[in-house]
């Protein structure tokens, strides 16, 4: 069964800072993986899907890395702002083709 | 309207109360899932449907009823709930039951049972 954890679980850091968060799999088997924002209370909203095929998707300051033979997935956020503060989740898909595993999610928060 | 709606938002209920949760999806997707995400708790799959047929529960108490009528609509319906149940409940969609095109969320319904 897949599981997913994330490093780490809550960040805090000044405003316009680069930052990493880490999501790793145990069950590299996949062939996609999606990296959701989450607000306090609210719904999940989709940032990226990125396929294995692609090992790289980006979406305007986000940039998304998958890497299936290490079992792991970075979110790159470049020049954080006050607003992207949220807890961010990745899932991983139980095993191929089947629904997503999530992982605890990194809170995470930019001070102005 | 687009996306994902769950109502209601927020939902407070007694232990004998029975109440349903709604979600409704206008993307043309064919599976549905329901989530559960309690305080510092990973997300927890509870049940899956997948062309209005339901295909996997995550071993759900029974007080938790699922009803998928067509491939836009989820409910959940709930009765005698404990105050453990408490939580997010939200509700997703997919294209098919597989993760190819990933998962669109709704905005939840908090739930407090008293």
């Amino acid at each position: 069964k897949q599981e997913v954890t994330q490093i780490p679980a809550a960040l805090s850091v000044p405003e316009g800072e680069n930052l990493v968060l880490n999501c790793s799999f145990t069950d590299s088997a996949i062939y996609n993986l999606q990296w959701f924002r989450q607000d306090p209370g609210k719904g999940l909203t989709s940032l990226l899907l990125i396929q294995s095929s692609q090992r790289e998707q980006t979406s305007g300051r986000l940039n998304a890395s998958l890497d299936k033979s290490s079992g792991r997935s970075t979110l790159y956020i470049a020049a954080s702002q006050p607003g992207d503060s949220a807890t961010y989740l990745c899932a991983a898909p139980n095993y191929p083709g089947q629904n997503f595993v999530f992982g605890p999610g990194t809170r995470l928060s930019v001070l102005p | 309207e687009t996306g994902v709606t769950q109502t209601p938002r927020h939902l407070v209920m007694g232990m004998t109360n029975k109440k349903s949760l709604k979600c409704e999806q206008h993307l043309g997707h064919n599976a549905m899932y329901w989530y559960k995400q309690s305080a510092k708790k990973p997300l927890e799959l509870m049940f899956v449907y997948n062309f209005k047929e339901q295909t996997e529960n995550n071993s759900v108490p029974s007080r938790f009823s699922p009803e998928c009528p067509n491939s836009s609509h989820l409910f959940l319906h709930l009765h005698t709930l404990q105050p453990e149940d408490s939580a997010l409940y939200l509700c997703a969609s997919s294209q098919v039951k597989q993760t190819t095109d990933g998962y669109t969320f709704g905005s939840g319904t908090r739930l407090t049972v008293v």
